[in-house]
Order: structure tokens, then C-alpha cells, then sequence
């Protein structure tokens, strides 16, 4: 079984410039999450996605973060402008679950991020 | 709103030793706990998955029990090996709502030939 897919795996940009991540998940898989993990910190939730719905982007910040999921399928990430503080690790992870209760709990199954640098 | 710690931050132990990371978390109403191992430069591998209805769970040399009244779990490694070095997070699924997991900032591991 194919793993969870990101690119680039590394991104240098100054700050004020815009970036943008790609996953492919896990064939099958409904739910997608996007996670930024600062340095010596556990990963954050921006936002998750149910098929083509987002199902939670409470802490996503929405005047530069964008994200989007066509098809139900890949995800992108987009952050813009983008400031000092961005600098982290952006990771993908995405599970079987589908909002029933039957699919509730399911592993999530991770990507190997990509490592943003704001200069 | 759940709130997971592990203690300490960085571990150092010899080759051969047995060892005990420790997760707490603040709200007991959880679904279910994993433990992820996170190697540099890496996404997180999943370890273990213990229901909110069992006590514990082992793969290989490595075992993971859950107390849920008191708010903590623990990843036991048995012999560890240099190649156990990583950081090793912990996460716990809400009981409810969107499937959120909270993840602890981690213990990072360091396992001395």
C-alpha cells in the first residue's frame, strides 16, 4: 500500500512570498488532515477534510492560510503572504474515517512533511 | 479542551536498558490513545493504538498501557537499541466530534551504544 505523499520536501522563501504544499493521501481514505509542527512541538491541526468538506479549520489562520481538496481526493496547502513565525513543518496524514461511528478512530497515517524555511 | 504532556523532553539511557515514557492528558472522555515514533526529517510512524476500553497493548519489545481515570498513559520499551532513538509523541482521539487528535510535545530519546 502506497504511504501518503507530499511535496516539496523542503521549501526556502523569503518572507511576504506565497508557498504552496501538495498531498496525495492513502487510496480510499476520506478523511485528509493538514499539520504544522513547530520545532520541539507536537503537531498542530490547521484543517481536516471529510471527501470534498472541510470538517474543522478552527485553527487554521485564515487572512494568509488556504487549503483546498478537489475531488476528494489530493490536498493543497497554500500560505500567503507568508511570515517568520510560518517556519515549520507542514505535514499530511489522512485515514479511513468517513464521519460514521463505524469508521470513528481509525489510524492516521502520515507523510514526511515538508520543512518550510521563511527567511 | 484536552491538554496532553509527556515528561521529560529528552531522555538518555544504555543500550540494554529498559525505559518508560509518560504521557498525561487532562480529559479523561477519549476515544483512544496512540503512540507515534518520529524519527528527523520524518512524518510519524504510528507505534501502538489502545482503545479507551483496554488497558494495553504490545507490539514487539514494546508495550503501551492506558489509565484513563487518572489521565495517563506510558510506552514501555524493553532492550532498547541505538536504533530506538527518536522522539516519540503521543496523541489522544476525542470521544466526540471531528475525529481531533492532541498531540503532547514529545520525548526525544537518544539510546547510547
Amino acid at each position: 500500500e502506497a504511504g501518503v505523499a507530499q511535496s516539496p520536501r523542503y521549501k526556502i522563501i523569503e518572507k511576504r512570498q506565497s508557498v504552496a504544499f501538495w498531498c496525495n493521501p492513502i487510496s480510499g481514505h476520506a478523511t485528509l488532515y493538514w499539520y504544522q509542527q513547530i520545532l520541539g512541538q507536537g503537531p498542530k491541526l490547521l484543517i481536516q477534510f471529510q471527501n470534498n468538506g472541510v470538517v474543522d479549520d478552527s485553527q487554521l489562520p485564515k487572512d494568509r492560510f488556504s487549503a483546498e481538496r478537489l475531488k476528494g481526493v489530493d490536498s493543497t496547502l497554500k500560505i500567503q503572504p507568508a511570515k517568520l513565525e510560518d517556519s515549520a513543518v507542514y505535514l499530511c496524514a489522512s485515514s479511513l474515517g468517513g464521519g460514521d461511528r463505524v469508521h470513528y478512530g481509525q489510524p492516521q497515517h502520515f507523510g514526511d512533511g515538508t520543512r518550510l524555511s521563511i527567511l | 479542551k484536552q491538554e496532553v504532556t509527556q515528561i521529560p523532553a529528552a531522555l538518555s539511557v544504555p543500550e540494554g536498558e529498559n525505559l518508560v515514557l509518560n504521557c498525561s492528558f487532562t480529559d479523561s472522555a477519549i476515544y483512544n490513545l496512540q503512540w507515534f515514533r518520529q524519527d528527523p526529517g520524518k512524518g510519524l510512524t504510528s507505534l501502538l493504538l489502545i482503545q479507551s476500553s483496554q488497558r494495553e497493548q504490545t507490539s514487539g519489545r514494546l508495550n503501551a498501557s492506558l489509565d484513563k481515570s487518572s489521565g495517563r498513559s506510558t510506552l514501555y520499551i524493553a532492550a532498547s537499541q541505538p536504533g530506538d532513538s527518536a522522539t516519540y509523541l503521543c496523541a489522544a482521539l476525542s470521544n466526540f466530534g471531528n475525529e481531533k487528535l492532541t498531540f503532547g510535545t514529545g520525548t526525544r530519546l537518544t539510546i547510547i551504544p
